[in-house]
């Protein structure tokens, strides 16, 4: 099945720095990246998502990168505002395939933003 | 509000106890899925249902889990003889069957004492 990692565990950065978490995965099939903003208590929430035929996608200071040859995916926040501040998950999915609708997660990662 | 519901969204329970948790999707959706989140982890899959067919189950699911969705629409999950374990964050979430984004609902918080 698929394996999703993603790295770093732990983000800490300077309000208007910009943080970049990667992810890595298993399945070549894998055609649908979804990431996803949790707060604290709060459910998952959608903030961008890229599809294998394309590369790059972008949506105001928020940005996703595709590299399906190494089978990795990262996503780009420039100018971190504290409201940034939450865990970020990654996730994979092979959208039509034999696993159906399986989100297959990373571990997530905690960023902070200081103001 | 439109989005993904589930009921109760904390629950406490002592060891041995059954619990069920309810589910109602995004209307129209017709696909609704089960994920299980720990603490510091993400969510992890347990069932997905087409309308009302379910047609994937994570080897998570032990014979103790039960998930229904009779007509199509709601779904519970059902836990028989909870063990502390069991505590977690427990997600639902929908789908509409030509997108493949999923909206998750608020969850249910299960402690097993």
């Amino acid at each position: 099945g698929e394996n999703v990692e993603q790295h770093p565990s732990t983000l800490s950065v300077q309000e208007g720095d910009s943080a970049v978490i990667k992810c890595t995965y298993s399945d070549s099939a894998s055609n649908y990246f979804p990431w996803y903003k949790q707060e604290l208590g709060k459910r998952p929430q959608l903030i961008i998502d890229i599809r294998s035929n394309v590369g790059e996608k972008k949506d105001q200071r928020i940005a996703v990168t595709l590299n399906k040859t190494a089978k990795h995916f990262s996503l780009h926040i420039t100018e971190t505002q504290p409201e940034d501040s939450a865990v970020y998950f990654c996730a994979a999915i092979n959208a039509g395939g034999t696993s159906y609708g399986k989100l297959t997660f990373g571990q997530g990662t905690i960023l902070t933003v200081h103001p | 509000d439109t989005g993904v519901s589930q009921n109760p969204r904390h629950k406490i329970t002592k060891r041995g106890q059954n619990v069920t948790f309810r589910c109602d999707p995004i209307s129209e959706h017709n696909r609704l899925y089960w994920y299980r989140q720990t603490l510091g982890q993400g969510p992890e899959f347990l069932t997905y249902f087409q309308n009302e067919a379910q047609l994937e189950k994570s080897r998570l699911l032990s014979d103790r889990f039960s998930a229904e969705r009779p007509k199509g629409s709601f779904s519970t999950l059902e836990i028989q003889r909870t063990e502390q374990g069991d505590s977690a964050m427990y997600l639902c979430a929908s789908s509409h069957k030509f997108q493949e984004t999923q909206y998750f609902g608020p969850g249910t918080r299960l402690l097993v004492l």
